[in-house]
């Protein structure tokens, strides 16, 4: 099982370009999240789909949008990259039922330059 | 408001002594918590879940509504449990999903 999926593994932007992260889990999950890793401030919850055709911002929304294309995928995208957005990017999906595990996937290591 | 807190950045014990890792947390309803363990190199995975209440790689945490508390405890640490461990909390219809800031885990031999 591949689980979960983002492309691409490491990517360096200059400041002012756009580009989007792609996510796709194979587990049926209804709901989808994407975090930034930054060294002491843990994981911040960006934006999440609850569910297919519903988005919700997270703790850190601005300067991000997303897209739950279908219930495998959900994107993320940058419109015009800042350096503060260097960071490691995760996506996580997850069953809607209660108390239940939600699996990541191996990060998007992205460089703004 | 959701929020979790972890109030150390990082704990170094020596191998073979007890740890305790500290999560309180902020929520009006029923919450879920987690802690999650991302060891070097590999992707975040669950540890364990307050609802199932049992041992896992020698780590339990219990759940303390009064004090809204979650803390990870190990009576004997390992070398191979040098990580960074997460809390974190879920709740509510929208399924939203919280980490704290994390705790790195240091344990000498």
């Amino acid at each position: 099982n591949a689980g979960v999926t983002q492309t691409p593994k490491f990517q360096v932007l200059k400041t002012g370009q756009s580009m989007t992260l792609q996510c796709a889990q194979d587990m049926n999950h209804n709901s989808m999240y994407w975090y930034r890793q930054d060294p002491g401030m843990g994981l911040r919850l960006i934006y999440y789909s609850a569910s297919e055709g519903t988005t919700d911002k997270g703790e850190v929304p601005n300067g991000y949008n997303v897209s739950r294309l279908n219930k495998r995928e959900f994107s993320l995208r940058l419109e015009s990259a800042a350096p503060s957005q260097t960071s490691v990017y995760f996506c996580a999906s997850r069953s809607k039922r209660a108390n239940t595990e939600a699996f990541f996937g191996q990060g998007t290591r992205l460089t703004v330059v | 408001a959701q929020r979790v807190t972890q109030p150390e950045k990082l704990l170094s014990v020596f191998k073979g002594a007890p740890v305790e890792l500290k999560c309180n947390y902020s929520y009006s309803g029923s919450p879920e918590l987690f802690w999650y363990v991302q060891y070097s190199r590999q992707r975040l995975q669950l540890l364990l879940r307050h609802i199932s209440r049992e041992s896992i790689k020698g780590f339990t945490a219990d759940l303390n509504k009064g004090e809204t508390s979650f803390h990870l405890k190990k009576p004997f640490a390992q070398e191979e449990d040098s990580a960074m461990y997460y809390c974190a909390l879920s709740g509510g219809a929208t399924n939203k999903l919280i980490f704290g800031t994390g705790t790195l885990l240091a344990v000498q031999p």
